[in-house]
């Protein structure tokens, strides 16, 4: 069964500084995809950025970017020139075959 | 925003009242999923379908139903509402690898 860790319940971090968020899975397929999800205060989930993984490049979506380990099953999330915006929680997720695995979030506050 | 929508936002029930959770999306979407949340924990996926007249239990153990009879629509229904059902449910639905949220529906029974 394919689990996802990240071990960060909190963090915050100063406006315009950037971030890193982890995380960490566990499975034995080869080919997958893992996602990192913004859930703001007003609760509706978004997207905000997808890796596939047979692809050695990171991906870079404006100021979010990943890196991506496959071999050490790490995926984190590095948030550049965070913005009050920014504040949610965030959370990893694996997706194979039909359905997601989600991780426990990270609450991420941006502060003034 | 992707067009996912579900109702009511916000539900305060008596316990032993059945309780029916409605979740709609207008990109004929195959797939649709419900999970739980509890306040700033993990998702919780109870039941997904991959189409009309499919639905499966999710990981979660949960005493709701759903139904697809129609692709647009996914609704969730607690027969008997009990305290322990306090909690969000987030609806979703997919195509390909991508999932789309709605809302939330965040119940509590008392």
């Amino acid at each position: 069964a394919q689990t996802v860790t990240q071990s960060q319940p909190e963090m915050s971090v100063q406006e315009a500084e950037t971030v890193t968020l982890s995380c960490t899975y566990d499975t034995s397929e080869n080919n997958y995809y893992l996602f990192w999800y913004k859930q703001p205060p007003s609760r509706q989930m978004i997207l905000v950025i997808r890796q596939e993984a047979y692809k050695q490049q990171n991906a870079t979506e404006n100021r979010f970017s990943v890196n991506f380990q496959k071999a050490a099953k790490s995926f984190s999330l590095k948030i550049s020139d965070s913005q009050l915006g920014d504040t949610a929680m965030y959370f990893c997720a694996f997706f194979y075959g039909q359905n997601f695995v989600f991780g426990p979030g990270t609450r991420l506050s941006v502060l003034p | 925003e992707a067009d996912i929508y579900q109702t009511p936002r916000y539900l305060v029930i008596g316990t032993g009242k059945k309780i029916t959770l409605e979740c709609s999306q207008t990109m004929g979407h195959d797939k649709m999923y419900w999970y739980q949340q509890d306040p700033g924990m993990e998702l919780h996926l109870i039941h997904y379908s991959y189409g009309v007249n499919s639905t499966e239990k999710g990981d979660l153990s949960s005493e709701s139903t759903v139904s697809r009879i129609r692709t647009e629509h996914f609704p969730l229904t607690l027969e008997s509402a009990r305290p322990s059902h306090t909690s969000q449910y987030l609806c979703a639905s997919g195509h390909g690898v991508n999932s789309f949220f709605g809302q939330g529906t965040r119940l509590t029974v008392v």
